[in-house]
């Protein structure tokens, strides 16, 4: 059972385009959503965080979008770029110790 | 500064096989983690550990162990390896046991059981 969903599983945007990932979530103990990235190869790393006493939050090109009521969180890559081709991870986490829940992940191609 | 180390890259075992993943990390982190990720399913929490001499059950221990050898090493060990247990195996860490703390991840082990 996965108490964080995420789609799309995949996404093909063209340089200079919007990518959107949306996430949902059923508990709502959940108080932190981090997104996390992952290029081929490799391990995820932290890209983004938010906390929902915000709506938004917003780091250069990358932007959390929170919407508490309707327990959804998302992710939009502004200008996207070739070299922002990977797998996209949105999580959740309470206050109960550092357990984080993850979404299924989106793989992101962006083409030039 | 490495981050967090881990051996082998990969690795494939026949059914009934045992073998232990290692992971190390420099980091002077208190907690440690291991994940599988498997296509479509994320990253789940096999098992971690908050502190050194603790370690707790995540979301899918079934045919796992764990060992905090020390402050800086966290090992998974597969007594007898199934093929459900193919995956690629990420071991974490981060400051403190807390949610708001980011976890660094490790390059990964891809681990076929044939």
């Amino acid at each position: 059972q996965q108490q964080v969903k995420q789609s799309p599983q995949s996404l093909i945007v063209q340089k200079g385009g919007i990518s959107i990932i949306n996430c949902a979530y059923e508990n709502t103990a959940f108080d932190y959503f981090p997104w996390y990235q992952q290029f081929p190869g490799k391990g995820p790393a932290l890209l983004i965080a938010i906390r929902p006493d915000v709506s938004e939050k917003k780091e250069g090109r990358f932007t959390i979008s929170f919407n508490k009521s309707a327990k959804q969180f998302s992710l939009h890559i502004m200008d996207s770029q070739p070299g922002d081709s990977a797998t996209y991870f949105c999580a959740a986490g309470k206050a109960a110790g550092n357990k984080l829940t993850f979404g299924g992940g989106t793989r992101v191609l962006v083409k030039p | 500064n490495a981050g967090v180390t881990q051996t082998p890259k990969f690795q494939v075992l026949k059914t009934g096989q045992s073998m232990t993943l290692q992971c190390a990390q420099d980091m002077n982190h208190n907690s440690m983690y291991w994940y599988r990720q498997d296509p479509g399913m994320g990253l789940r929490l096999i098992y971690y550990s908050a502190s050194e001499g603790t370690t707790d059950k995540g979301e899918v221990p079934n045919g796992y162990n764990v060992s905090r050898l020390n402050k800086r090493e966290f090992s998974l060990r597969l007594e007898s390896a199934a093929p459900s247990q193919t995956s690629v195996y990420f071991c974490a860490s981060s400051e403190e046991i807390l949610r708001t703390d980011t976890q660094y991840f490790g390059p990964g082990t891809r681990l076929t059981v044939l």
